[in-house]
């Protein structure tokens, strides 16, 4: 079973339009969580690190359900330039290990459309 | 530099013959990790360093791949023997030591091997 796993899509919506992301994860033990964006042939960039309380970020919701292993991203006023993959990360620390490591989702595609 | 440098940008090798890649991470970061995507893929962790520990190379997919990094700063992955599934773009990322801080990514290498 992946650590992470994500719906892939793709996901196609007008501009303006209000679009959700969801993500489970399987480690009880993920510390950290975050999205990040892919473009076409572009690295990954960090969008947002998700909190236990919800945190936005302009346009940009992320919320985060420890009990549930869930967290989900939610772009309102949906933009051209928001097509892209959105990856869901978690970070997982081992024991004994300062910093642990990021595991990522697959990925959910969005295009919006004009 | 500003952020995550790697090279080169583009690689075309023949099967059978060795590559290095090189990532130079951004100054103060004291974790460094390699990544690799296939095409359509997620990302498969590869190799972490942090600090002066031992490195974490539990993703590495076989011994022909190795990765070393150099007084703490520049990291050089090399793969031995290349295969055509060996072809992907190799990312690497660098991060601070605390855990809630994602990380930065280089524009990663393609690998072709022909």
């Amino acid at each position: 079973r992946k650590e992470v796993e994500q719906d892939p899509g793709p996901f196609n919506v007008p501009e303006g339009a209000t679009v959700a992301f969801n993500c489970t994860y399987s480690n009880s033990a993920s510390q950290s969580f975050f999205w990040y964006r892919q473009d076409c042939r572009k690295e990954p960039k960090l969008l947002m690190s998700v909190y236990s309380s919800g945190n936005e970020d302009g346009r940009f919701t992320a919320q985060l359900n420890r009990a549930s292993q869930y967290i989900s991203l939610l772009i309102r006023d949906s933009k051209l330039s928001d097509s892209a993959t959105y990856l869901c990360v978690v970070n997982i620390k081992d024991r004994g290990s300062t910093l642990g490591r990021l595991y990522f989702g697959r990925g959910t595609q969005l295009t919006v459309w004009p | 530099g500003a952020g995550v440098s790697q090279s080169p940008s583009n690689k075309v090798t023949e099967k059978g013959k060795d590559v290095e890649l090189r990532c130079d991470p951004i100054s103060g970061h004291t974790a460094l990790y390699w990544y690799r995507q296939s095409l359509g893929q997620g990302l498969e962790f590869l190799i972490y360093f942090q600090g002066n520990s031992a490195p974490d190379k539990s993703g590495l997919p076989s011994d022909r791949f190795s990765a070393e990094r150099t007084g703490g700063s520049v990291s050089t992955l090399t793969i031995q023997r290349t295969q055509q599934e060996d072809s992907a773009v190799y990312l690497c990322a660098s991060s601070l030591i605390r855990a809630n801080y994602g990380y930065t990514f280089g524009s990663g290498t393609r690998l072709t091997v022909v």
